[in-house]
């Protein structure tokens, strides 16, 4: 059981290039989740998926795009970067259980990612 | 969306209880409470959640109101590993069907040695 892993685990980019951080859990979570985390900020939610084929925007979607077309993976693409969005992106996931209960997140290690 | 509130800091000596107040005074019916912490930079680690009784497990104990608008994490004897950022968040949208978890910034515990 390798739980939620990201890759990869660093990424420089230049103002203007498009990259895909992936995303995968192999406990058949239906609940995934992008956040990020400036330095010395909490954690604030980008995109969130409580399925395949379903997502929203969480709290500073813009300028990053997501999909869920299978239950294990929700990749996350920034289509132009920029500076603004050099930050640490953690994925997280989680199940719900009978009566609406969602057991906890499971989070990945993290993905450092620098703009130039 | 209804967000929690957290002081920004905490000290609390080694071997004392961690006493981490939490405000969540807009929370749903069946909304739960969770918290987690993040020690450096890893991602964060659950410790605990909470409808409307007190719980304890292995880490600690969460100690929610009874008009659930606020709770209480209680590290019963802190240690110097239990310094991080504690987070305490409610699942919102719980009965539409779509939720999502929104952090705080949280609280930064230190323990003294």
């Amino acid at each position: 059981n390798a739980g939620v892993t990201q890759t990869p685990k660093f990424q420089v980019l230049k103002t203007g290039q498009s990259m895909t951080l992936q995303c995968a859990q192999d406990m058949n979570h239906e609940y995934m989740s992008w956040y990020r985390q400036d330095p010395g900020m909490g954690l604030r939610l980008i995109h969130y998926s409580v399925g395949a084929g379903i997502t929203d925007q969480g709290e500073v979607p813009n300028g990053y795009n997501v999909s869920r077309s299978t239950t294990e993976d929700f990749p996350l693409r920034l289509l132009s970067a920029a500076p603004s969005q050099t930050s640490v992106y953690f994925c997280a996931s989680s199940y719900e259980l009978a009566g609406g209960y969602t057991g906890e997140l499971f989070f990945g290690e993290g993905s450092r990612l620098t703009v130039l | 969306d209804a967000k929690t509130t957290q002081p920004t800091s905490m000290d609390c000596a080694e071997g004392r209880a961690a006493n981490l107040p939490c405000n969540h005074s807009t929370i749903s019916g069946n909304e739960y409470v969770y918290w987690y912490r993040q020690i450096h930079s890893q991602g964060p680690q659950y410790i605990i959640h909470g409808l409307k009784n007190n719980e304890t497990n292995e880490m600690a104990s969460l100690i929610i109101t009874e008009d659930r608008k606020s709770s209480t994490l209680i590290l019963p004897h802190a240690t110097l590993r239990d310094t991080a950022v504690y987070y305490c968040i409610v699942r919102f949208g719980a009965t539409s069907g779509t939720y999502k978890y929104i952090f705080g910034t949280g609280t930064r515990l230190k323990v003294l040695a």
